[in-house]
């Protein structure tokens, strides 16, 4: 069965910090690694990666995937209290077919 | 304009009713979902569907039935509510190639009483 592990679960930091939130998967056939932020609505596309080693990076946030080790980070420097968010990763296959996603890692930034 | 929106945002009902969520994209796109996020925050998905073929997720019970007029649309339909029907459910929309990247809509509020 595919699946996803995230890990943290939950974190809290404080502003400044630099935070490393970790995704493993096992998926059939697999094809990309996305990275959402979800706060109060709806998931926000982050990132999507489909080869090893090749970083993707978006101001503060960066993130890599190591296919041969079947796991992603993602990177968030000098944290923000409006990174607070939970972070979801999902996995798609080559079949078209929907995300699998992680439980996802509570962030909390505190002042 | 919304790319994916929903109605409605929220949904109070009693166990036993039928009820049904919207949604409609306006992106083009030739592929739509329906996930449900439950209190641990955990997103699954329930069932993916384009012009050519749905697929469902065999854990959905057959109390849920995806229901599409055209491209741009897909509605789910829940009929028997049970108490663990209550979750988020988001609708999402894709371009099929695209390795399941996608847009979400905002989310519908579901609770059973």
């Amino acid at each position: 069965e595919d699946k996803v592990v995230q890990s943290p679960l939950s974190l809290v930091v404080h502003e400044g910090d630099t935070v490393t939130l970790n995704c493993s998967y096992e998926v059939t056939n697999f094809r990309s690694l996305l990275w959402y932020k979800q706060e109060k609505k709806a998931p926000t596309f982050l990132f999507m990666l489909t080869s090893s080693g090749i970083e993707k990076k978006s101001g503060r946030l960066s993130s890599i995937l190591d296919k041969k080790e079947l796991f992603s980070i993602l990177n968030i420097t000098a944290t923000q209290t409006g990174d607070s968010a939970i972070y979801l990763c999902a996995a798609s296959p080559h079949s078209g077919y929907a995300l699998n996603f992680g439980k996802g890692t509570s962030l909390l930034v505190t002042p | 304009d919304t790319a994916v929106s929903q109605t409605p945002k929220y949904l109070v009902t009693q166990m036993g009713n039928d009820k049904s969520i919207k949604c409609e994209q306006n992106l083009g796109h030739d592929t739509m979902y329906w996930y449900k996020q439950d209190s641990k925050k955990f997103l699954k998905i329930m069932f993916s569907y384009n012009n050519k073929e749905l697929i469902i997720n065999e854990t959905v019970p057959n109390r849920f039935s995806p229901k599409s007029p055209d491209k741009a649309h897909l509605n789910l339909h829940i009929n028997s509510l049970e108490l663990g029907d209550s979750a988020v459910y988001f609708c999402a929309s894709g371009e099929s190639g695209t390795g399941g990247l996608g847009t979400f809509g905002s989310g519908t509020r579901l609770t059973v009483v």
